[in-house]
């Protein structure tokens, strides 16, 4: 009964090398979210999809591409793993009302670690 | 643009003391403002938010806050920390376009 759900709950892997994370939310939500946390604690927005439509790309490289097959799913594919991406990345849902007054419902997280 | 300036990235409190976290924001537009919780190896739990209705919002867990416009903050407080209250706390501003922007979080400390 996980309202948001992330796997793997942790990944270890090589540089050079392509990883997936996978989200999930059974809230009926509209909206999901990639957030990157960095080793400071410090979180940033990566994307945000609308029905499965991207709405928010702010400036993340193209190795990190989002795919949305339907609205309660949202994955994260990273290409060429740097030593950079390790940090934890967790997923959010909400459902749009108006004016960004929406409460954001956050995955367990992810702790991606490049080596 | 918005942005949220948390003051003190950790506080130390004595067990039954009061806690208070501080979170100025910055908002060209009437901001929405949001305290969330996270516990060591978890995800960000929602503790309150302030939506423009009343100016003191109270929370999960005993938390509450205040919207000062005047000060632009929006400060958490809670009347007796709780060794369990220890965890990072972050404000955060929406941007819109269902857009947070995070503080650099606190993190509390309670001394038994």
């Amino acid at each position: 009964d996980t309202a948001v759900s992330q796997t793997p709950k942790y990944l270890v892997t090589q540089m050079g090398n392509d990883k997936s994370i996978k989200c999930e939310q059974n809230l009926g939500h509209d909206t999901m979210y990639w957030y990157k946390q960095d080793s400071k604690k410090f979180l940033k927005i990566m994307f945000s999809y609308n029905n499965k439509e991207l709405i928010i790309n702010e400036t993340v490289p193209n190795r990190f591409s989002p795919k949305s097959p339907d609205k309660a799913h949202l994955n994260l594919h990273i290409n060429s793993l740097e030593l950079g991406d390790s940090a934890v990345y967790f997923c959010a849902s909400s459902q749009v009302v108006s004016g960004g007054q929406e409460t954001q419902y956050f995955g367990p997280g992810t702790r991606l670690l490049v080596l | 643009a918005q942005s949220v300036t948390q003051l003190g990235s950790h506080v130390s409190v004595s067990e039954g003391a009061l806690v208070l976290l501080r979170c100025n924001y910055s908002s060209s537009v009437p901001p929405y403002l949001f305290w969330y919780v996270q516990y060591p190896n978890q995800g960000l739990q929602l503790l309150l938010k302030y939506t423009s209705a009343a100016t003191l919002v109270k929370g999960i867990n005993g938390f509450e806050a205040e919207f000062k416009k005047s000060e632009t903050s929006f400060h958490l407080t809670k009347p007796s920390a709780h060794m369990s209250d220890a965890a990072e706390y972050f404000c955060a501003v929406s941007g819109g376009a269902n857009n947070l922007f995070f503080g650099t979080g606190t993190r509390l400390t309670v001394i038994p």
